[in-house]
């Protein structure tokens, strides 16, 4: 059963840092591109960023760019988000979600995605 | 970036019904690379549809996907009382993926 686990939201300051990591099992994690997507209170998903396979290609939403960093350890089976710069605006839950295949425009969707994780920026 | 509106905002129906459910891309969208989820409260979304028309891997087949280009449908044939939720597509065939704003079915 493949099973998404986030972890290290919670409250942050305006301009601080936080990094949000992701645990997968049960499938196979160094065959799979990985995303976040995040969904703010009442609204509806945004991709946030993505990885390939192989850590080879990555992608950001322009409303991150610069700021949100991700990357993954497939040795460890973890995806992050390292987020830098936090605005208000970033305040959301936050989904990891893999996707169908390795890399590419027709694997960027999402077949599993985990439970989430609260990020609250305020001061 | 390619922006997608679905209609109606709220579709008010009862068990049995069929729902059709829009969503219009503008501009449109590469290879029909778009996907339908499903969300209840308090859950994450569930894969429904990708590639606009296939069913992903444990949806019943009261579930269709069609379209292409610009104009996209997702049908529910009769609706049982579990599929009361909110629905949204998503386009992947150009960066950034983008989601519509979400369709409420409702009883």
């Amino acid at each position: 059963e493949v099973q998404l686990v986030e972890s290290g939201g919670g409250l942050v300051q305006p301009g601080r840092s936080l990094r949000l990591s992701c645990v997968a099992s049960g499938f196979t994690f160094h065959d799979y591109g990985m995303h976040w997507v995040r969904q703010a209170p009442g609204k509806g998903p945004e991709w946030v960023s993505g990885i390939s396979w192989d850590s080879g290609s990555t992608g950001y939403a322009d409303s991150v760019k610069g700021r949100f960093t991700i990357s993954r350890d497939s040795a460890k089976k973890f995806l992050y988000l390292q987020m830098h710069s936090l605005r208000s605006e970033d305040t959301a839950l936050y989904y990891c979600a893999k996707a169908p295949g390795g890399v590419g425009p027709s694997s960027n969707y999402f077949d599993y995605w985990g439970q989430g994780i609260l990020v609250t920026v305020s001061s | 970036e390619i922006v997608l509106t679905q209609s109606p905002g709220t579709l008010s129906l009862s068990p049995g019904e069929r729902a059709t459910l829009s969503c219009r891309a503008s501009p449109s969208v590469t290879s029909s690379y778009l996907a339908w989820y499903q969300q209840k409260p308090g859950q994450a979304p569930r894969l429904l549809i990708y590639d606009a028309s296939s069913r992903a891997t444990g949806i019943p087949d009261r579930f269709s996907g069609s379209g292409s280009g610009t104009d996209f449908t997702l049908t529910i044939s009769r609706l049982e009382p579990e599929d009361f939720a909110v629905y949204y597509c998503q386009q992947y065939g150009s960066s950034p993926l983008t989601f519509g704003g979400g369709t409420n079915v409702e009883i």
